[in-house]
């Protein structure tokens, strides 16, 4: 199993721009969730979905989408990249209450 | 909504001795779970400890136990013998019991340099 599987690692974006942020886990499991790092504030949840063709907003949603039309996949599409979201993105599955997560992607948006 | 405080930004600790991290939080929910995450400077979140609310004896994994006092809310991580490897950012959880909501809900973190 490779678990939670993130790309890129890094990126760098030019302000307007857009780009996803891929997350693909093979554990089967429902629940999936991206969150973001920045320093001193923890992670922020930005979006999570319960299943293949669910999801909601978490803590700070704006200027971020997602999708889920499979149970492995789960894109963070950023539309219009602002300096705002320079930040350390995890996307995380979890499982009878254990959390798996991908190893990140820093992002910086000049 | 959930929350969950850690106050504390910083800790330094010698090689050897022990170390506490504190976290309180504040939640409605009967039934819920607490974590401790670790993040070493690779980025890797790594699952330290996790105790269940409904539990009334603390958890322990090797040198890593817990406090957990339920009426207080807080949920302090104790590690002995402090190695160098333990150097790293210490995130506290929070988790509803299972169902359409659960996601974990961290603080903000605190960052432990153990010393030689």
């Amino acid at each position: 199993n490779a678990g939670v599987t993130q790309t890129p690692k890094f990126r760098i974006l030019k302000i307007g721009q857009s780009m996803t942020l891929q997350c693909t886990q093979d554990m089967n499991h429902n629940y999936m969730y991206w969150y973001r790092q920045d320093p001193g504030m923890g992670l922020k949840l930005i979006y999570y979905s319960v299943g293949a063709g669910i999801t909601d907003k978490g803590e700070v949603p704006n200027g971020y989408n997602v999708s889920r039309s499979t149970t492995e996949d789960f894109p963070l599409r950023l539309e219009l990249a602002a300096p705002s979201q320079t930040s350390v993105y995890f996307c995380a599955s979890i499982r009878q209450l254990e959390a798996f997560f991908g190893q990140g992607t820093r992002l910086t948006v000049v | 909504a959930q929350t969950v405080t850690q106050s504390q930004p910083e800790m330094s600790v010698q090689e050897a001795e022990t170390v506490t991290l504190s976290c309180t939080y504040d939640t409605s929910e009967s039934n819920y779970y607490l974590f401790w995450y670790k993040q070493p400077p690779s980025r890797q979140m790594i699952l330290v400890i996790r105790q269940e609310a409904y539990k009334q004896q603390n958890a322990t994994e090797n040198r890593f136990s817990v406090n957990f006092q339920k009426a207080a809310k807080s949920f302090s991580l104790k590690i002995s013998d402090s190695q160098l490897g333990d150097t790293a950012m210490y995130f506290c959880a929070f988790m509803k019991g299972p169902g359409a909501n659960s996601k974990l809900t961290f603080g903000k973190g605190i960052t432990l340099s153990v010393r030689p």
